[in-house]
């Protein structure tokens, strides 16, 4: 079945370490998102790839860097410049204009 | 700049009552809308949209929704609501044109009681 694949679904980051999320889809879309939900306030875009090897920044990019090397991957760096980095993380794509996006099930970030 | 309100964060319903989660947008020509459902811990699913066309849409599991330009609204309902409707619901925006930025607005929790 074609869909989006978030891994770990659990990851515990130190203090002064990065960590990487990783979101593969088999769904052939061109464009890829990466979301951060804290309660109560909704979905904020982090970072955004509308093709392969360009990407922008979202309204909440510091702290996180992204790649777009392969079509299906968007992997999702966050810092140790993310001073607030507990979160659900998701990402999400789409095939194109009036399509709506499909997402992962996320990954649940936390700090030691 | 296109925005998203949801009035109430959470709504409480009995098992077989009219569900009616509210929706609002701000945006100068009229946009895409989706409702997407979220259960605990997982990602996000999409209910159903408003692109073009007629402006009372059917989605999945019995939900509908109702696009009003005048009242830029954009109402989700389902006539009855069963145990399993329980979850968040997340009303979204997107332009019609240029890179579709979804705009996500803060989310109703529904619950549902027997």
């Amino acid at each position: 079945d074609g869909g989006i694949t978030q891994s770990p679904k659990y990851l515990f980051r130190k203090e002064g370490q990065n960590v990487t999320l990783s979101c593969e889809q088999n769904l052939n879309h061109d464009a890829m998102y990466w979301y951060r939900q804290d309660p109560g306030q909704g979905l904020r875009l982090i970072y955004y790839s509308q093709i392969v090897n360009d990407f922008q920044k979202g309204d909440i990019a510091e702290g996180y860097s992204v790649s777009r090397e392969k079509k299906e991957s968007f992997p999702l760096t966050v810092t140790s410049a993310q001073k607030n980095p507990t979160a659900f993380y998701l990402c999400a794509s789409s095939p194109g204009e009036g399509q709506p996006q499909h997402f992962g099930d996320g990954t649940r970030l936390s700090i030691l | 700049a296109q925005s998203v309100t949801q009035l109430g964060s959470h709504v409480s319903v009995s098992e077989g009552a009219l569900v009616l989660l509210r929706c609002n947008y701000s945006s100068s020509v009229p946009p895409y809308l989706f409702w997407y459902v979220q259960y605990p811990n997982q990602g996000l699913q999409l209910l159903l949209k408003y692109t073009t066309g007629a402006t009372l849409v059917k989605g999945i599991n019995g939900f509908e929704a109702e696009f009003k330009k005048s009242e830029t609204s954009f109402h989700l309902t389902k006539p009855s609501a069963h145990m399993s409707d329980a979850a968040e619901y997340f009303c979204a925006v997107t332009q019609r044109t240029g890179f579709q930025k979804l705009v996500f607005g803060t989310g109703t929790r529904l619950l549902v009681s027997p």
